[in-house]
């Protein structure tokens, strides 16, 4: 078992540009969340899923979409990317009923 | 006011030392309570749960009092591969599993 991966591991954008972050999970867990880490501010929840085909906003989803075509995947877009966006992602799936959480390794993108 | 509050240290302890990290939360409806560890540059990991009659597990201890909506962590006898950043993550009563962390506190365990 993989667990969660995600692709890329770093990118630099330039402002304006876009991009689609990638999460995938081999453990056939029905949720899935996006997150962005910043200093001094903790995880804060950007979309998630509760199952396929399935999204719905979180915390702070303003400049993203994302979209879970398949229950494995579930992808993080940046239509045009701003400095604001400049930040470490991770991506988390869990399996309801269970408590524990796993997350990806992470995605650091720096918007210049 | 932040829903999860933790001091964000550094907390600076010799090896062998006991250090408790604590952590406040605003949401009474809260139903579960949890403490993850994260390294430098990595992803958080679940460390332990914490439930209402305290649990250990080795050299960690959690608690939770409801009433006070304060969770805290003990680590016993600080090894220097402790040396990460804590943090203290609470699930509320939504239907889709939302965890709300804290900004962690951060220990580092010199020799």
């Amino acid at each position: 078992n993989a667990g969660v991966t995600q692709t890329p591991k770093f990118r630099v954008l330039k402002t304006g540009q876009s991009m689609t972050l990638l999460c995938a999970q081999d453990m056939n867990h029905e949720y899935m969340y996006w997150y962005r880490q910043d200093p001094g501010m903790g995880l804060r929840l950007i979309h998630y899923s509760v199952g396929e085909g399935t999204t719905a906003k979180g915390e702070v989803p303003d400049g993203y979409n994302v979209s879970r075509l398949k229950k494995q995947n579930f992808l993080l877009g940046l239509e045009s990317a701003a400095p604001s966006q400049t930040s470490v992602y991770f991506c988390a799936s869990i399996q309801g009923g269970v408590e524990t959480q796993y997350f990806g390794p992470g995605t650091r993108l720096l918007v210049l | 006011r932040k829903e999860v509050e933790q001091d964000p240290g550094p907390f600076n302890v010799p090896e062998g030392a006991t250090v408790a990290f604590n952590c406040t939360y605003s949401n009474s409806a809260s139903q579960s309570f949890f403490w993850y560890r994260q390294d430098c540059r990595k992803e958080p990991k679940l460390l332990m749960s914490v439930y209402s009659s305290g649990n250990e597990d080795g050299r960690f201890t959690a608690q939770l009092n409801r009433a006070s909506q304060y969770i805290s962590l003990l680590i016993r006898d600080s090894k220097l591969s402790d040396s990460a950043t804590y943090l203290c993550v609470v699930r509320g009563n939504t239907g889709f599993q939302k965890l709300v962390f804290g900004t962690g506190t951060r220990l580092l365990v010199s020799p």
